[in-house]
């Protein structure tokens, strides 16, 4: 039971460049989302999914958008990368999006854009 | 929104128990009290939640206040894998705002 994967774990970029940052989570969870985390502040949620086939913007969504391929998988796409997206980012997934359910990290991808 | 206020820093001796307070004078009645812990290189890790009555769990206790204003994280007998930063989060379904926590360090 690996929990929740994410690739790659390291990633350097130049401005404008795209790329795609995976999560994978193998617990059956119906809600899945995306954090960021900049230095020395906390998490921020950039998007979420409550269920396959459905996703919602958090509280940074601007520069990113999101795919929930099916039940396992949630990716988040850079279009044109910013230096300003620089940051460290999260998976999570939860069962549901109830107020008691527990989420669920994965290790994060730490994303340099020059 | 409501928020959370917590000390940017706390220490602690090894063996000996560890009160984190948390303020959120603004939450309502449907905002559960959650708290999650984030070790140095990793993803956080839920910790325990409760909405009004005292919870208590294998890794620590949540003491919240009668008026739910206030709660505190109890560490019972605090270790060295235990220094870490501790979110208090208020949670209404999908919404869980975190703060910069309270960095938690534990001395020998």
């Amino acid at each position: 039971n690996a929990g929740v994967t994410q690739t790659p774990k390291f990633q350097v970029l130049k401005t404008g460049q795209s790329m795609t940052l995976q999560c994978a989570q193998d617990m059956n969870h119906n809600s899945m989302y995306w954090y960021r985390q900049d230095p020395g502040m906390g998490l921020r949620l950039i998007y979420y999914s409550a269920s396959e086939g459905t996703t919602d913007k958090g509280e940074v969504p601007n520069g990113y958008n999101v795919s929930r391929l099916n039940k396992r998988e949630f990716s988040l796409r850079l279009e044109s990368a910013a230096p300003s997206q620089t940051s460290v980012y999260f998976c999570a997934s939860s069962g549901d999006r109830f107020s008691t359910d527990t989420q669920y990290f994965g290790p994060g991808t730490r994303l340099t854009v020059l | 929104d409501a928020k959370t206020t917590q000390p940017n820093s706390m220490e602690s001796n090894e063996e000996e128990p560890v009160h984190l307070p948390c303020n959120h004078s603004t939450i309502s009645g449907t905002d559960y009290i959650h708290w999650y812990r984030q070790l140095p290189s990793q993803g956080p890790e839920y910790v325990i939640h409760g909405l009004t009555s005292n919870v208590n769990n294998r890794m620590a206790s949540l003491a919240i206040a009668e008026d739910r204003k206030s709660s505190t994280l109890i560490l019972h007998r605090a270790t060295l894998r235990d220094a870490a930063v501790y979110y208090c989060i208020l949670r209404r379904h999908n919404d869980m705002r975190f703060g910069a926590g309270t960095r938690l360090t534990v001395k020998p």
